[in-house]
């Protein structure tokens, strides 16, 4: 059974840092990853989607890479503002049934 | 192109009480998805449908939820009866099944649901 890990669950950086957001799953037998960002009460906007056979992906300020054997995804948010402020969701696409499997999200705010 | 719709946007309902949410999907896709968001956690399937048959249904607490695609595009989701431990958003999503898009979910607006 596929399990997602995100880690921090919660982070606070001043507006202008560069940070990075940490995604790990359990099993490497993927068909692509997506990070999603969620705004409080809202749905979940698709970020970046990275196929299996992708080693990144890339739009705007953000980054995502993909090391598919060790388990691991990182998205990398460039100068950050406060707009950027919401929780990152990681998701793994996995199984015949093309089925998701969500992190439990990092909560990002970013101070100005 | 729309996206995915769903109505309710919010709920409020006693515990016991029935309630059921509605999703439109993007036109042409045949997967449609309905999760569980609990407050701080992650998105969790409860039932996938290709056009309309089930394909999993496995994490759905079939004693008081069902849901329906009776003709292969809209939905309903139910509840009956009710629980407090029920409190989330409900989301809904779809997924073609050929082209470019093959593989990647897009999701609606979500219903928050407060059961009292």
């Amino acid at each position: 059974k596929q399990e997602v890990t995100q880690i921090p669950a919660a982070l606070s950086v001043p507006e202008g840092e560069n940070l990075v957001l940490n995604c790990s799953f359990t099993d490497s037998a993927i068909y692509n990853l997506q990070w999603f960002r969620q705004d409080p009460g809202k749905g979940l906007t698709s970020l970046l989607l990275i196929q299996s056979s992708q080693r990144e992906q890339t739009s705007g300020r953000l980054n995502a890479s993909l090391d598919k054997s060790s388990g691991r995804s990182t998205l990398y948010i460039a100068a950050s503002q406060p707009g950027d402020s919401a929780t990152y969701l990681c998701a793994v696409g996995s199984g015949s049934a093309r089925q998701l499997t969500f992190g439990s999200g990092t909560q990002l705010t970013v101070l100005p | 192109e729309a996206g995915v719709a769903q109505s309710p946007r919010y709920k409020i309902i006693e515990k016991r009480q029935s309630v059921a949410f509605w999703c439109n999907p993007i036109s042409g896709h045949a997967t449609l998805y309905w999760y569980q968001q609990i407050l701080g956690q992650g998105p969790k399937l409860l039932i996938q449908f290709q056009n309309n048959g089930v394909v999993d249904d496995s994490q759905l607490p079939k004693d008081r939820f069902s849901a329906e695609r009776l003709k292969g595009v809209d939905s309903t989701l139910k509840i009956q009866p009710a629980k407090l431990e029920d409190s989330a958003v409900y989301l809904c999503a779809s997924s073609p099944n050929r082209g470019k898009a093959y593989n990647e979910q897009f999701f609606g607006p979500g219903t928050r649901l407060t059961v009292l």
